[in-house]
C-alpha cells in the first residue's frame, strides 16, 4: 500500500514570497490533516479535512495560510506571504475511516526555510 | 485544554540499556494514546497505541500501558539498540467533534554502541 505522498521535500523562499505544498493521502482515507512542526517542538494541527470539508481550522493563521482538498483526495496548503517564523516542517497525514479513532499515517513532510 | 507532556531530552543510553520515556496527559473524557517515532529525515510512524485504560500497546520490543489513575503512558524498552535512535512523540486523540491528535514536544533518544 502506497503511503502519504508529499512534495516538495524541501523549499527555500524569501520572506513575503508565496509557497504551496501538495499532499496525496493514502487511497480511500477520508480524513486528511496538515501539521506544522517547528524545530524542537511537536507537530501542531493546522487544519483537518473530512472528505472535502473542513472540520477544524481553528489554529490556521487564515490571514496568510489557506488549504483546500479538491474532490476529497489531494490537498494543497499555501502560505502567502511567508514570514520567517513559518520556517518549519509541514506534515500531511491521513486516517482511514470517518468517525473512528484510528491512527494517522504521516508523509515525510516538506521542510520550509524562509530567509 | 487537552495537552501532552513528555520528559525533555536528549536521552543518551548505551546499547542494551533499559529505556523509559515519561509521558503524562491532560484530557477530559477517554482519549486514545499513541507513541509515534520519527527517524532522521523521515515522517512520523506509529509505534504503538492504547485505546482504553489498562490497555498495553507493544511493538518492536517497546511497551506502554495506559494508566488512567496517573494519566500516564510511559514508553519502555528492555534493551535498546543503536537503530532505536530517533525522536519519540507521545500523542492523544479524542473525538471532540473530530478525532484530533495532540502531540507532546518529543524526546530525542541517542543510543551509543
Amino acid at each position: 500500500e502506497a503511503g502519504v505522498a508529499q512534495s516538495p521535500r524541501y523549499k527555500i523562499i524569501e520572506k513575503r514570497q508565496s509557497v504551496a505544498f501538495w499532499c496525496n493521502p493514502i487511497s480511500g482515507h477520508a480524513t486528511l490533516y496538515w501539521y506544522q512542526q517547528i524545530l524542537g517542538q511537536g507537530p501542531k494541527l493546522l487544519i483537518q479535512f473530512q472528505n472535502n470539508g473542513v472540520v477544524d481550522d481553528s489554529q490556521l493563521p487564515k490571514d496568510r495560510f489557506s488549504a483546500e482538498r479538491l474532490k476529497g483526495v489531494d490537498s494543497t496548503l499555501k502560505i502567502q506571504p511567508a514570514k520567517l517564523e513559518d520556517s518549519a516542517v509541514y506534515l500531511c497525514a491521513s486516517s482511514p475511516r470517518e468517525g473512528e479513532n484510528t491512527e494517522a499515517f504521516f508523509g515525510q513532510g516538506t521542510r520550509l526555510t524562509v530567509v | 485544554g487537552d495537552s501532552v507532556t513528555q520528559m525533555e531530552g536528549p536521552v543518551t543510553l548505551s546499547e542494551e540499556a533499559f529505556l523509559t520515556i515519561n509521558c503524562t496527559y491532560t484530557a477530559t473524557g477517554y482519549p486514545s494514546l499513541f507513541w509515534y517515532v520519527q527517524y532522521p529525515g523521515e515522517g512520523l510512524q506509529l509505534l504503538l497505541k492504547a485505546t482504553k485504560a489498562d490497555d498495553k500497546g507493544s511493538n518492536k520490543g517497546f511497551e506502554a500501558t495506559y494508566r488512567k489513575e496517573t494519566t500516564s503512558f510511559h514508553l519502555e524498552k528492555g534493551s535498546v539498540q543503536v537503530s532505536d535512535s530517533a525522536v519519540y512523540f507521545c500523542a492523544l486523540s479524542k473525538p471532540s467533534g473530530t478525532y484530533k491528535y495532540i502531540f507532546g514536544t518529543g524526546t530525542r533518544l541517542k543510543v551509543l554502541a
